[in-house]
């Protein structure tokens, strides 16, 4: 089974930019999360969903950030505009309560700069 | 409040050693599960195990056991016979059982074996 898809990998942009960041998760997985990564903060979660519906946004850093899950298959997280301080790597991860230990599953990452 | 502490930024060990990794967290859910992952310099996020709050005995996969001491809200990671592949960033993570369900990661530690 393919695991969970991130796109793009690496992403260049200048301040001002409109970032849109895009994650399919595992087919049948009825949670998706939203992370960020930076050396100073670590890994922060930014938003949740539970069968596409958002949970709890309250990392979400700024009304900047957006995100949505249309569908089960498929969620964006959107950076409107960008600043030089979302630099980071930003995981999508997911996971299901229906089996095994319910552990996330990360996509590779995006990583973000913002020049 | 942070809910999960690992109070070691980083530790060297020689191969071949045992190497635990500390990590303590804060809930007054009855019922939470715990997790460690590793992060090599690659970047990706790998779960190595998991332990629930109800879960009688401690878990073990392979090379790596945790240390649950549940009065004491501990969650410490054993990696036995270390190997030069260990080396690594590893954070823990806590799941609460509430309705809301939401992961998140302490600051982790980063982990170089010595040849």
């Amino acid at each position: 089974d393919a695991g969970v898809i991130q796109s793009p990998r690496h992403e260049v942009t200048e301040m001002g930019q409109e970032v849109t960041l895009r994650c399919k998760p595992i087919s049948g997985h009825d949670y998706l999360f939203w992370y960020r990564q930076t050396m100073m903060r670590g890994l922060e979660l930014l938003i949740y969903f539970n069968n596409n519906v958002p949970i709890d946004d309250s990392g979400m850093p700024e009304d900047r950030f957006s995100a949505k899950m249309p569908n089960a298959s498929f969620s964006t997280l959107k950076i409107q505009p960008s600043e030089p301080r979302d630099s980071a790597v930003y995981f999508c991860a997911s996971r299901t309560t229906r089996q095994g230990t319910g552990e996330l599953f990360f996509g590779e990452g995006s990583r973000l700069t913002v020049l | 409040a942070q809910k999960i502490t690992q109070t070691q930024p980083g530790m060297f060990v020689q191969e071949k050693e045992a190497v635990t990794l500390d990590c303590t967290y804060d809930t007054s859910d009855p019922s939470y599960g715990l997790f460690w992952y590793k992060q090599p310099s690659s970047g990706e996020m790998i779960f190595l195990i998991y332990q629930g709050s109800y879960d009688q005995q401690n878990a073990t996969e392979g090379r790596y056991s945790l240390n649950f001491q549940k009065a004491r809200k501990s969650a410490n990671l054993v990696i036995s016979a270390s190997q030069l592949g260990d080396s690594a960033m590893y954070f823990c993570a806590m799941r609460e059982g509430n309705r809301d369900d939401k992961i998140i990661f302490g600051k982790g530690t980063r982990l170089h074996i010595l040849p």
